[in-house]
Formats: structure tokens, sequence, C-alpha cells
């Protein structure tokens, strides 16, 4: 069965600092991955994608991910947190291939809150 | 672009009672999802579609229903509206079957009283 993990429902960080919102996955072959982010009362929003290349991905607002294959990870990263990077953030996997039809497989979501 | 659009955004209903949540989208994509988010447990995909009068069973479906008449509209139907219908539904939809990513609409929150 396929599975999403994020082992942290929140994540707290202070303004400036570094933030890591942690993934891993467990889907059959080699997974697109993708990071959405999601405020308050609104629809989730696209962040970035892995398709393949680069482990290291950028995506919008200063965010980047880093695929590791061997440990099955995506973790979600950024240099210098913002006030307003608070959020509901999830980590999602499509199958390649097969007769997924597009769906996605979301994880649980992890709350973030950066303080000033 | 209008992109994806969810209508209405708030709904209370008895118990028992039906109505349509109602999705579009102007992007011209083949492939539509329904979902609900329920708190602390991310998304479950209700019913997709891959183009118009192709739909299929998601996760959870049991208790709705959909229709795909056309590529740019995928109502979910709620017959019998039960307690445990109560949650946020989101219709998204994408270009690319595998690497495309996702377009949302902002939501529909239902409450089942």
């Amino acid at each position: 069965a396929q599975s999403v993990a994020q082992p942290e429902d929140q994540v707290n960080v202070a303004e400036g600092n570094p933030l890591t919102v942690k993934c891993t996955y467990s889907v059959s072959g080699n997974p697109y991955l993708f990071w959405y982010v999601q405020y308050p009362n609104r629809g989730l929003q696209f962040l970035l994608k892995y398709i393949t290349g680069d482990n290291l991905v950028k995506g919008s607002y200063g965010f980047e991910a880093e695929f590791n294959k061997s440990q099955t990870s995506f973790h979600l990263k950024k240099p210098s947190a913002l006030v307003s990077d608070s959020a509901l953030y999830f980590c999602a996997v499509r199958p390649r291939g097969g007769s997924t039809l597009g769906r996605l497989y979301f994880g649980r979501g992890t709350q973030l809150t950066v303080w000033p | 672009n209008a992109g994806v659009t969810q209508t209405p955004k708030f709904r209370i209903l008895k118990i028992g009672q039906s109505m349509t949540l109602q999705c579009a989208q102007d992007m011209n994509h083949n492939y539509m999802y329904w979902y609900r988010q329920d708190p602390g447990m991310g998304l479950k995909l209700i019913y997709y579609s891959v183009g118009a009068g192709i739909t299929d069973k998601g996760e959870v479906p049991n208790g709705y229903n959909v229709s795909r008449s056309t590529t740019e509209d995928f109502p979910l139907r709620l017959e019998l509206a039960a307690p445990s219908q109560t949650s946020v539904y989101f219709c998204a939809s994408t270009l690319e079957r595998e690497s495309g990513e996702l377009f949302f609409g902002e939501g529909s929150r239902l409450t089942v009283l």
C-alpha cells in the first residue's frame, strides 16, 4: 500500500532560522514527489515537485526540498524562515505509471509556526 | 483565469438531506478529483475522473456520487447526509496525469447536524 509519513504534527522555528519539514514515503517504484502549502481557510497551493535529476529542488517563496532515494525521503527546507511562512504543509506522492490515474497520496500535514 | 471554482463555500445540512457541491475548472484539464480533509488526517480521495463521461471511486466513496458530463464540471453529490460527512471538501484538477501538479479550489465547508 502507498503511504506518506510526516512524522511531526508541528514544527516551531524562530524567524530568520532555517526550517525543515520532514516527509518519508513508502511507494513502489520512483514516484513523483510534491509539497503543498495551505493557509487558513484556503485551498492547497503547489510549492514544488521532484520529477527527476538534481536531488535538490527549488520552488516557490524560497522553499526547496531534498530528495533522498535511499532513505525514501523528501524533506522541505528553507534557509531563513519568515513569520508569513506559518501554515500547514503537505507532502504528497504520485506513483509512476500503473493504474493510479494521477491521484496523489497525501501525508497528514505539518503545522509550521514561525515566531518573531 | 479563475482556475478551479467551488460552490458553495459553506453549507449546513440536516441529517438525511441531500446536496450537490459544484466544481468547475477553466484550464481544460482532463483529470479532476474530489478530496475531503478532516483535521489531522490529511486528504482522502473520494472520486476522480479522467475525462468527460469517465469517473471512478477513490478511497472513501461511500455516501457520495459524481458525474462528469463536460470537461469543465465535476459535481459531487451527497445523498442522505450523515454527521460523518462533516468535512471540508476540495476539488482539484491537473493537466498531466503523472508529473503535473494539482490545482485546488478554495474548498467547501460542510456541516451535517
